[in-house]
């Protein structure tokens, strides 16, 4: 089965724009989607599809895809924003599904 | 409102087989495209796919996990229920279920359970 790749940790300085990147194989042919965990919660969709965001996540977050990587944009980080951020998508091989290993969002 | 809830044993000994079940509310699991699937997570650690369980009875498994895992629906209960054999302490961890109201490239889990924590210890 194939891999989502995830750096292991971002900072952004609060107010500034911060880019959380995923590589993987399976991304040429699903889209990726992201969540959002805070210390103790289930995680959160918080981006999906081409560029969806669900109900009541603010637009300061968008998406994009672009072959083998996906990228989740936060325009103007606030404090709320952080936690780990992970990506997932369809493994293209076997139809299973596949987690990235999470990024570590701090907003300074 | 799409709920799902977690419930089972809070700590299962070594080589003892882990029974969870997630019961749902605000969804179908009879309704085209939809999924529902298992994701856990280790203290400090990665979120990591389990199970996936579709509309139409359709079961996935990660291919490490395989051997061990077995996932079953009830879809009049509105419950799914997860099976893991030959527990060890490296299976320690939170485990969720969630909801995917799509199919194809647009899978996504889109609702998520809080969750329960369980515990490998004798």
């Amino acid at each position: 089965s194939s891999e989502l790749t995830q750096d292991p940790a971002v900072s952004v300085a609060l107010g500034q724009t911060v880019r959380v990147t995923c590589q993987g194989d399976s991304l040429r042919s699903f889209y990726a989607n992201w969540y959002q965990q805070k210390p103790g919660q289930a995680p959160v969709l918080v981006m999906h599809g081409e560029n969806t965001r669900p109900s009541g996540i603010p637009d300061r977050f968008s998406g994009s895809n672009s072959g083998d990587t996906a990228s989740l944009t936060i325009t103007g980080a606030l404090a709320e924003d952080e936690g780990d951020y992970y990506c997932n998508s369809r493994d293209s091989s076997s139809n299973h599904v596949v987690f990235g290993g999470g990024t570590k969002l701090t907003v300074l | 409102q799409i709920t799902l809830k977690v419930s089972g044993p809070t700590v299962v000994k070594p080589t003892e087989t882990l029974t969870l079940t997630c019961t749902f509310s605000g969804f179908s699991l009879s309704s085209s495209g939809v999924s529902v699937g298992w994701i856990r997570q280790p203290p400090g650690k990665a979120l990591e796919w389990l199970a996936l369980i579709y509309w139409d009875d359709d079961k996935r498994y990660n291919p490490s996990l395989k051997s061990r895992l077995s996932i079953t629906k009830d879809t009049s209960e509105n419950q799914v229920v997860l099976t893991l054999t030959n527990m060890d302490p490296v299976d320690t961890g939170t485990y969720f279920c969630a909801h995917s109201p799509d199919t194809g490239p647009y899978f996504h889990f889109q609702n998520w359970g809080l969750g329960t924590l369980v515990s490998v210890s004798s």
